[in-house]
């Protein structure tokens, strides 16, 4: 298994500004992946990062919105930027593991706009 | 156009009971359906898997069961806990190849009440 931590667990930002969400996984990982849930809602998977490659973005989602980096197999970020009220949400970060199709999740980061 | 349903509305039963939660899915063709466990201010929590063509998948006191022709998953929970009490969700995998892409659906939340 894979143990994932994620900081920061919560943030409260203002409109306009950008908030950068970093994701630490315990084992070498290729494939990590971030995703949105919205207050009752679904997650939604924003994109896919894997090492040493551009990351591949869900429709809906943009990189100049939500730039990712994958710098190695252990860390990746998000940054939402241009921040506004729509994207308070939780953003959770996963990677998959050597058991086929089972994945693991960060704690998740409450992101709060106002 | 593509959906997953599963019951939004809170599922209440008393311990010990069966409590059984459906995932409904259309115009989607899942390779594999998975169903995880989450918990308030978590990340969710891998359970079970269970492929196209398996009709049942069990693990302690869970049971899947996948049913193609009706695009449907239950998911049950025998002699259920307290500790049992949490929101499930029903993902999709989609495509051939482990790409890792997972669809949620908005998952159900279960009390089981002592």
């Amino acid at each position: 298994s894979a143990v994932i931590s994620q900081k920061p667990s919560r943030d409260i930002c203002q409109r306009g500004t950008s908030l950068t969400i970093q994701c630490q996984v315990d084992s070498q990982v290729t494939m990590m992946f971030w995703y949105r849930q919205q207050p009752g809602q679904s997650l939604t998977l924003i994109a896919t990062a894997n090492q040493g490659s551009e990351a591949t973005y869900e429709s809906g989602f943009v990189i100049d919105k939500f730039p990712i980096s994958r710098p190695n197999l252990t860390f990746s970020t998000l940054t939402v930027s241009n921040l506004s009220p729509e994207d308070s949400s939780i953003y959770l970060c996963s990677v998959l593991s050597g058991r086929i199709y089972e994945q693991y999740f960060g704690p998740g980061t409450r992101l709060t706009v106002t | 156009s593509q959906k997953i349903e599963q019951n939004s509305e809170a599922l209440n039963i008393q311990e010990g009971k069966t409590a059984t939660l459906t995932c409904n899915y259309t115009n989607y063709s899942p390779a594999y359906l998975q169903w995880y466990r989450q918990d308030p201010g978590r990340g969710p929590v891998f359970l079970l898997l269970i492929r196209e063509n398996e009709k049942e998948k069990r693990k302690e006191r869970l049971k899947v069961t996948f049913d193609t022709t009706l695009k449907q998953s239950l998911f049950h929970i025998t002699a259920s806990q307290p500790a049992d009490s949490a929101t499930y969700l029903c993902a999709l995998v989609l495509g051939s190849g482990n790409t890792g892409k997972l669809i949620f659906g908005q998952g159900t939340t279960l009390q089981v009440k002592p």
